[in-house]
């Protein structure tokens, strides 16, 4: 089964409001990427955490340095250029490898 | 620096038709693998190496698909007699090995009619 498991799956916002995304994962997990993808398809690197959080910009993420079953995606103040689909992957434990297992995307829509 | 290059950008096919997809990582980074990613769906990892070493390749497709790194360090992935189900976009990715962030290239959208 999947194992990692994102929501919402698709999300319209305003400019200027907030929003998270989430992901959860069935089993612990060694690390977190966190994706955008655009509309010619390249999947641009946002974020890698393998605990606590990490900010640049409008965006912020969160990884659950506890059981490490989540984690956090926020954007802050939407603009229109955070239109995308956003991905994560996450890393499993010991014996995997570098292998990411990625969820299947939340579709964000800012609109003026 | 120069980020994972891949090309073909698009490629159309009829059924039956044979395609190869070449990508060049990150220098430096040992670990490149491969994904499928059909329209609407997250990646799905194919193939990845270490070196010129293959890893895991158990959910490539092995009777139509097959991927090299001769070198250990540019990789060709091909599809013999290509299948409409295989329409999809392909994205090479790269990393140090043992660390799990991978860079992504630009992918090839692939369209078998």
């Amino acid at each position: 089964g999947d194992q990692v498991e994102q929501s919402p799956s698709a999300l319209s916002l305003h400019e200027g409001t907030d929003s998270a995304l989430r992901c959860n994962f069935t089993t612990t997990m060694r690390s977190v990427q966190w994706f955008r993808q655009n509309s010619r398809g390249s999947l641009i690197s946002l974020f890698y955490l393998a605990s606590g959080t990490k900010e640049n910009g409008r965006l912020k993420s969160a990884f659950d340095s506890k059981e490490r079953r989540y984690s956090t995606l926020h954007i802050r103040d939407a603009q229109l250029e955070d239109s995308g689909t956003y991905f994560c992957a996450a890393e499993a434990g010991q014996g995997t490898g570098s292998k990411l297992s990625f969820g299947k995307g939340a579709k964000l829509t800012v609109s003026p | 620096e120069a980020g994972v290059t891949q090309s073909p950008r698009y490629a159309v096919l009829q059924e039956g038709q044979a395609v190869s997809f070449w990508c060049d990582p990150i220098s430096g980074h040992d670990t490149l693998y491969w994904y499928q990613q059909p329209r609407d769906q997250g990646p799905q990892l194919l193939v990845y190496f270490r070196d010129e070493a293959v890893i895991d390749n158990s959910q490539l497709p092995s009777d139509r698909f097959s991927a090299v790194r001769p070198k250990g360090t540019n990789s060709t992935l091909k599809i013999q007699s290509a299948k409409q189900g295989d329409t999809a976009t392909y994205l090479c990715a790269s990393s140090d090995w043992g660390v799990a962030e991978q860079f992504f290239g630009p992918g090839t959208r692939l369209t078998v009619l």
